[in-house]
């Protein structure tokens, strides 16, 4: 069964800091791909970055950056530079092999003070 | 196309009474799930579709739920007989998916608030 754990569940930042969120992750799985969606107050699911289990290189997208590390089974998530428009839930979530359904951690509120 | 819908935003309904969500999903996605999610929760997986088939149903997805995507491109989901733990906010979302490890990150609507007093 797979299961993904947020353990951050409310986390402030002031406007202009970093923020890192922390996903830890369990498959039996070889193959298996990682999410990060953002849940903004108006409740749709956006889209973040996606990283599949062969490609553990770690990448710079605009002010989001992540970190895979399958030997501790994290993808952890950062923003850089914090804009009060990041403040939403963020999710966590894995799907196995190529069906896409996916499992969500419970979120992290992220709250950027302006 | 402009992304995934869904219908209505928000629902109030009576215990005991049957209410159905619409959605319709990016015209070109073959494949179209449902999830639920309550307060302080991640979403969790009800079920999905490629094209029309029901391929999986989540054990969350009691005998009172049922699903259907007809002609392979918009979804029902249904519940009869609305219990107050059904209220929760109801995601649609879709992929295009080509076979193993060639799907794309899924899409999703903006949810069904469902509140059943």
């Amino acid at each position: 069964a797979q299961k993904v754990t947020q353990a951050q569940t409310e986390i402030s930042v002031v406007e202009k800091e970093d923020v890192t969120l922390d996903c830890v992750y369990e498959t039996r799985d070889t193959t298996y791909y990682l999410f990060w969606y953002k849940q903004p107050p108006s409740g749709e699911l956006v889209f973040l970055i996606r990283r599949n289990s062969f490609d553990e290189q770690n990448e710079i997208s605009g002010r989001y950056s992540w970190n895979f590390q399958k030997s501790t089974s994290s993808f952890n998530f950062t923003i850089t530079a914090s804009q009060v428009v990041d403040s939403a839930v963020y999710f966590c979530a894995l799907s196995e092999g190529g069906n896409n359904r996916l499992a969500f951690g419970k979120g992290n509120q992220v709250v950027v003070i302006p | 196309d402009t992304g995934v819908s869904q219908d209505p935003r928000h629902k109030i309904t009576k215990r005991g009474q049957n209410v159905t969500f619409r959605c319709d999903p990016i015209s070109e996605h073959n494949r179209l799930y449902w999830y639920r999610q309550t307060l302080g929760q991640g979403p969790e997986f009800l079920t999905y579709f490629q094209n029309e088939a029901q391929l999986e149903k989540s054990r969350l997805l009691s005998d009172r739920f049922s699903a259907e995507r007809p002609k392979g491109s918009f979804s029902t989901l249904e519940i009869q007989r609305t219990e107050q733990g059904d209220s929760a906010m109801y995601l649609c979302a879709s992929s295009f998916w080509t076979g193993i490890g060639k799907n794309t990150e899924a899409f999703f609507g903006q949810g069904t608030r469902l509140t059943v007093v």
